[in-house]
């Protein structure tokens, strides 16, 4: 059974860089199936797509994200990383990574999430 | 870009049916087929009900499914039970390789 985790810092101090690791086990990462999308999810708001990755580097992002961001792959640890620079407190979110179909046709599994302040 | 418009909520009463729209442009929803729909209860990660518009990822109930007709998708839950409320989510592939949801939908079984 597919399982994604999250890990990272829970609180991030304004205007600091965000960074997230995603550690993918029972299933490989280098798979020409799927992309690894990051999605996050502000306290009782909706869904948003941050950006996703395929397992050659490839990368799309949110255009209102996209001068901030950075998606990145480490097929021999298995391994997903989100960097979101310059972060305000707009950027306190639930932080989710996925596995995406292909033409982002669906995303079948997700990790648990994880809370991410920004507060000084 | 811009998200999918969805109604704020919806609910039904156990054993009704209920519609969930998902409205967006030919640049999205319209132009191809690649809509999914995501259920998330509180607390949890969202779980995929349907994809490529109309297709369920085995484990989901054959009580949800999904439809298209222009720019707009459909959600359809039948013989709603109580374990359905949550809230829904679409999204869409998009013209510009991205990737955009709507704004969710409240289910509330009455």
């Amino acid at each position: 059974q597919l399982q994604l985790q999250e890990s990272g810092p829970g609180l991030v101090q304004p205007s600091e860089t965000l960074s997230l690791t995603c550690t993918v086990s029972g299933g490989s990462i280098s798979s020409s199936s799927y992309y690894w999308g990051w999605v996050r999810q502000p306290p009782g708001k909706g869904l948003e797509w941050i950006g996703s990755i395929f397992y050659t580097g490839g990368t799309y992002y949110n255009p209102s994200l996209k001068s901030r961001v950075t998606i990145s792959i480490d097929t021999s640890k298995n391994q997903v990383s989100l960097k979101l620079a310059s972060v305000t407190a707009a950027d306190t979110a639930i932080y989710y990574c996925a596995r995406v179909f292909l033409w982002f046709a669906g995303a079948d599994y997700w990790g648990q999430g994880t809370l991410v302040t920004v507060s000084s | 870009q811009s998200a999918l418009t969805q109604p704020a909520s919806v609910s039904g009463s156990p054993g009704q049916s209920i519609t969930i729209s998902c409205t967006g442009t030919s640049s999205d929803v319209g132009g191809y087929n690649y809509v999914s729909w995501y259920q998330q209860h509180p607390g949890k990660a969202p779980k995929l009900m349907i994809y490529d518009v109309t297709k369920r990822p085995s484990g989901v109930s054959n009580r949800f499914s999904g439809s298209k007709s222009g720019n707009t998708a459909s959600l359809t839950i039948s013989g709603l039970q109580a374990e359905d409320e949550a809230d829904y989510y679409c999204s869409s592939h998009t013209s510009s390789s991205t990737w955009v949801f709507g704004g969710g939908t409240k289910l509330t079984v009455l």
